[in-house]
């Protein structure tokens, strides 16, 4: 079974200064997807962005990007020019590319603190 | 557009009561899910529909039960409440595309006392 690691509780950042946040994931597919996944004190849950694993390019949306190591089983998320608005958690997701497979699994989050 | 919308927002039990956790959406999603976020523990999934007329267990179905009642709609029963079903339930959908996202409710924060 497909698991997902993001071994930081919690991390700080200075506002407008870049921080990254790590997720592993343990799986033996060669094709899935990956997801970060902003829930701000809201609740919401807002996708920020995803990375195919077959697309050795690494994804960016705007001031977010990945750091995607397939062989490492690694999926960061860089958030540069940190701004007050970021503070949330952050949630790592993988979906298999599997026919037949509709799970998606999480890890357990990581709580980001911007310090202003 | 309402998205995924879930009912109610905040709810307080008894242990023992009953009630059913609702569950719409309007973006054509084939998929549904029901999920809970407890601290420290990401969000585990309950129950998954993958298609109308379908529902499966998820990583911790226990004590919960669901109805795929038509595409739109996908709602989480609890029979008998318990002290540990103390949570925040998401109920999300997917098209069936693999690099579909999940798109979330708004929760659902419960509190069986």
């Amino acid at each position: 079974a497909q698991t997902v690691t993001q071994s930081q509780p919690e991390m700080s950042v200075q506002e407008a200064e870049t921080v990254t946040l790590s997720c592993t994931y343990d799986t033996s597919e060669s094709d899935y997807y990956l997801f970060w996944y902003k829930q701000p004190p809201s609740r919401q849950m807002i996708l920020v962005i995803r990375q195919e694993a077959y697309k050795q390019q690494n994804a960016t949306e705007n001031r977010f990007s990945v750091n995607f190591q397939k062989a490492a089983k690694s999926f960061s998320l860089k958030i540069s020019d940190s701004q007050l608005g970021d503070a949330a958690m952050y949630f790592c997701a993988y979906r298999s590319a599997d026919s037949g497979t509709y799970k998606y699994i999480f890890g357990t989050g990581t709580r980001l603190k911007v310090l202003a | 557009n309402a998205g995924v919308t879930q009912t109610p927002k905040f709810q307080v039990l008894k242990t023992g009561q009953s009630m059913t956790l609702q569950c719409a959406q309007d973006m054509n999603h084939n998929s549904m899910y029901w999920y809970r976020q407890d601290p420290g523990m990401g969000l585990r999934l309950i129950y998954y529909s993958a298609s109308e007329g379908t529902t499966d267990k998820g990583e911790v179905p226990n004590g919960y039960n669901v109805s795929r009642l038509n595409k739109r709609e996908f709602s989480l029963r609890l029979e008998s409440a318990a002290p540990s079903q103390t949570s925040v339930y998401f109920c999300a959908g997917s098209r069936t595309d693999y690099n579909s996202p999940l798109h979330f409710g708004n929760g659902t924060r419960l509190t069986v006392t």
